[in-house]
Order: C-alpha cells, then sequence, then structure tokens
C-alpha cells in the first residue's frame, strides 16, 4: 500500500522552512526520502533505519517515528535549489525488499 | 563512470505493438527495478529483481514482462496487454543500505534517466 504523503504541494519564498510528513498504514523497517526536479530522475537524500533516527543532508533532514509508522523531512532555509518533488518511500516489515513510494509533495520555492 | 543507463529515452509505439525498454547497470549491484511515473501518481513498482534468474511481480506488474539473464542487465518489455502505456519509465538499482541489520532492505536507488513511452 502507497504511503501517504502531505502537504501535496506547498510555495516557499527563499529562506522559509517547510516540513514534509509521510505515514504509512503497515509497520514499517525503513523510509527512503528523494527529490526530482522536473524530466529528471529522483535523486537520493537519505534512508532512516531505525525507529527514532534523524539525518541530516545539508539543511534538510528527517526524522523516523517507528511507532507511528511516520517520517518527516524538514527543510531549513529553503533556497531555489530546493525545488522539485519530494517523494518519500517506504519498506514494511514484511516485504523489506522492495521501495513503494508515496504521490509526492511539489515544493516551490520563489525568491 | 559506473551508473545505469536507459534507452531509449523517447520511444512510440502503435497500439497493438510490443516494445522493450533496456536497463543496464555497471555498478554491480545485485537488485534491480522498474517503476513507472505518471502525472500526480508518483512512482509505482512494476517489478524487481534480487538476483539474476529471479524477478517478482510489482504493485502494476499487468501487461508487462522482465528478465534477468545477466546481473548487468533488467530489459523491460510493455505488452499489448498493457491497456494504459503511456508513461515515463524508471530503472533503478541497489544494494543493501549500511547498518542495515543482516544484510536486509534496500540501500541507495540508483536511477536511470529514464525513458518516456507514448502510444499513438
Amino acid at each position: 500500500q502507497q504511503p501517504v504523503q502531505s502537504p501535496q504541494a506547498v510555495i516557499l519564498r527563499e529562506g522559509e522552512d517547510a516540513v514534509i510528513n509521510c505515514s504509512s498504514s503497515k509497520a514499517l523497517y525503513s523510509v527512503h526520502w528523494y527529490r526530482q526536479k522536473h524530466g529528471e530522475a529522483p535523486v537520493f537524500l537519505m534512508i532512516l533505519l531505525k525507529g527514532g533516527e534523524q539525518k541530516g543532508h545539508e539543511k534538510i533532514s528527517a526524522s523516523f517515528n517507528e511507532k507511528k509508522q511516520q517520517s518527516s523531512l524538514y527543510l531549513t532555509a529553503s533556497q531555489l535549489s530546493y525545488s522539485g518533488t519530494y517523494f518519500c518511500g517506504t519498506e514494511s516489515k514484511t516485504s523489506y525488499d522492495k521501495v513503494i513510494f508515496g504521490p509526492g509533495t511539489s515544493l516551490s520555492v520563489i525568491p | 563512470d559506473g551508473g545505469i543507463t536507459q534507452s531509449p529515452k523517447y520511444l512510440f509505439r502503435k497500439e497493438g505493438q510490443n516494445v522493450t525498454l533496456s536497463c543496464e547497470q555497471n555498478l554491480n549491484h545485485d537488485a534491480m527495478y522498474w517503476y513507472r511515473q505518471d502525472p500526480g501518481q508518483g512512482l509505482r513498482l512494476i517489478y524487481y529483481s534480487q538476483i539474476v534468474n529471479d524477478f517478482q511481480k510489482g504493485d502494476i506488474a499487468e501487461g508487462y514482462s522482465v528478465s534477468r539473464e545477466k546481473k548487468e542487465s533488467f530489459p523491460l518489455t510493455v505488452t499489448s496487454a498493457q491497456k494504459n502505456p503511456t508513461a515515463f519509465y524508471l530503472c533503478a538499482s541497489s544494494t543493501t543500505p549500511p547498518g542495515a541489520a543482516m544484510g536486509l532492505g534496500t540501500g541507495e536507488l540508483f536511477f536511470g534517466e529514464g525513458s518516456r513511452l507514448t502510444v499513438l
């Protein structure tokens, strides 16, 4: 089952912060985050393997709440280059050999 | 340079024709995947393979077929049975993530540049 992402779309001014949420109805083994720019392939941001894990990638970080089967991606002091569609991908504990992606969150950063 | 190569980048097909999309990787990854992308629906898994000569259906396998005769190659055939094949197709490969228990799970997915299929 596809994870749910919210919001569907967000518009930010440069320097503003944003949070993208991802939730699943299944017990999760891992959560992946990717960013895709228009017409390009998705690019890996990070994987979270353990409940409570937090990771950072420049000014982009994420957390994984295993009990709630949720993950959040935090973008701080957004830059124009952060624009794109963000996808979370989840592996369930009963099927940890494939990543199922959410529908994506479109993020636009404007000057 | 290591990576994933998909071809062709653009493909036009007449209704009723089968077409094959190529995917080759030189990353020495065991696992390979095919995803389909439609606007507003994210990436949906078609087929995946963890090892040579073995593959599994994903969520939307109907109308598609694959083979995995070599570690480097995972071609996807879109058959005439696929009712709505116009889409962007992405191939990916991965290895197990560092720190994973018992070496399980999917690591970073390395994607190809995609193949855009249009049915005329």
